[in-house]
C-alpha cells in the first residue's frame, strides 16, 4: 500500500466551477499535511498546510483534513486556467529523527475555459 | 519571489565531469534538502541537513556528495554521474526538524535541470 495515495487524474473541470482534490494517507500517526501546486517544467511551490480536524480557508483555496479517515483534500472555488497544474499532496512522515515528508503522485487538473 | 535560489538553472555534462549544484536560502532556516524529480513522478528525498550536519541520506549513490558548508548553503557535487541520473534537481528548506505544525514546512528553490550525456 503506497503511503499516500492521489488519483493521478487528468481532472478537467470548468472555469469558475470547484475543483475537488483528495488524498489518502496510510499512517496514523501523521500530524502535518500540505499541498503543492506545480507547473510544468517548474518547482513545488506550497500553496496550503493543515495540522488540525476540520477546514482552513485561505481565498480561493480550502482544505480539509479527516485524520479517522486518513484523509485530506483541496478545494478551488471559483477555477481559473492558472489553476491548471499538478497538485501533489504531501504528509510528514512520523517517528523518524528528522523532518521528512512523503509525497503523492500528485493529480493533475485541467481548468477548461 | 522565491527565497531559496538554486544555481545553475541548467547543467549538461558528460559521464566523466566533475560538477557542483548550489543552493542558498535566505529565511533562516536551520534545515535544508536536496530531492531528485524525474518527468511526472514526485520529488525523492536523497538528503537532509539540519543545524549543517547530515540527518538523512536516502541510500543515494556516493556519485552524489552533499556538503553544506553553513546555514544558508548547500552543495550538490556531482562526479561520474549516469544518464540516468538526468532529472530536475530541487532544493528546499524548512525552520527546523520539530516534528510537527508549521517547522516542518518546506519551501523549494527553482531547481537545476541536468542533463548527463
Amino acid at each position: 500500500q503506497k503511503e499516500v495515495e492521489q488519483n493521478s487524474g487528468p481532472l478537467s473541470v470548468p472555469e469558475g466551477a470547484i475543483a475537488s482534490l483528495n488524498c489518502t494517507y496510510s499512517d496514523r500517526g501523521s500530524q502535518s499535511f500540505f499541498w503543492y501546486r506545480q507547473y510544468s517544467g517548474k518547482s513545488p511551490e506550497l500553496i496550503m498546510s493543515i495540522y488540525s480536524n476540520g477546514d482552513k480557508e485561505d481565498g480561493r483555496f480550502t482544505a480539509q483534513l479527516n485524520k479517522a479517515s486518513q484523509y485530506v483534500s483541496l478545494l478551488i472555488r471559483d477555477s481559473q486556467p492558472s489553476d491548471s497544474a499538478t497538485y501533489l499532496c504531501a504528509v510528514n512522515q512520523p517517528y523518524s529523527s528528522a523532518s521528512k515528508i512523503i509525497f503523492g503522485s500528485g493529480t493533475r487538473l485541467s481548468i477548461r475555459p | 519571489d522565491t527565497e531559496v535560489t538554486q544555481t545553475p538553472k541548467h547543467l549538461v555534462m558528460g559521464m566523466t565531469n566533475k560538477k557542483s549544484l548550489k543552493c542558498e536560502q535566505h529565511m533562516g532556516h536551520r534545515a535544508m534538502y536536496w530531492y531528485k524529480q524525474k518527468a511526472k513522478k514526485p520529488p525523492e528525498l536523497m538528503f537532509v541537513y539540519s543545524y549543517e550536519k547530515l540527518s538523512i541520506n536516502e541510500s543515494v549513490p556516493s556519485r552524489f556528495s552533499p556538503e553544506c558548508p553553513n546555514s544558508s548553503l548547500l552543495n550538490l557535487h556531482l562526479h561520474a554521474l549516469q544518464p540516468e541520473d538526468s532529472a530536475l534537481y530541487l532544493c528546499a528548506s524548512s525552520q527546523d526538524l520539530s516534528g510537527s505544525g508549521s517547522y516542518n514546512e518546506q519551501f523549494f528553490g527553482p531547481g537545476t535541470r541536468l542533463t548527463v550525456l
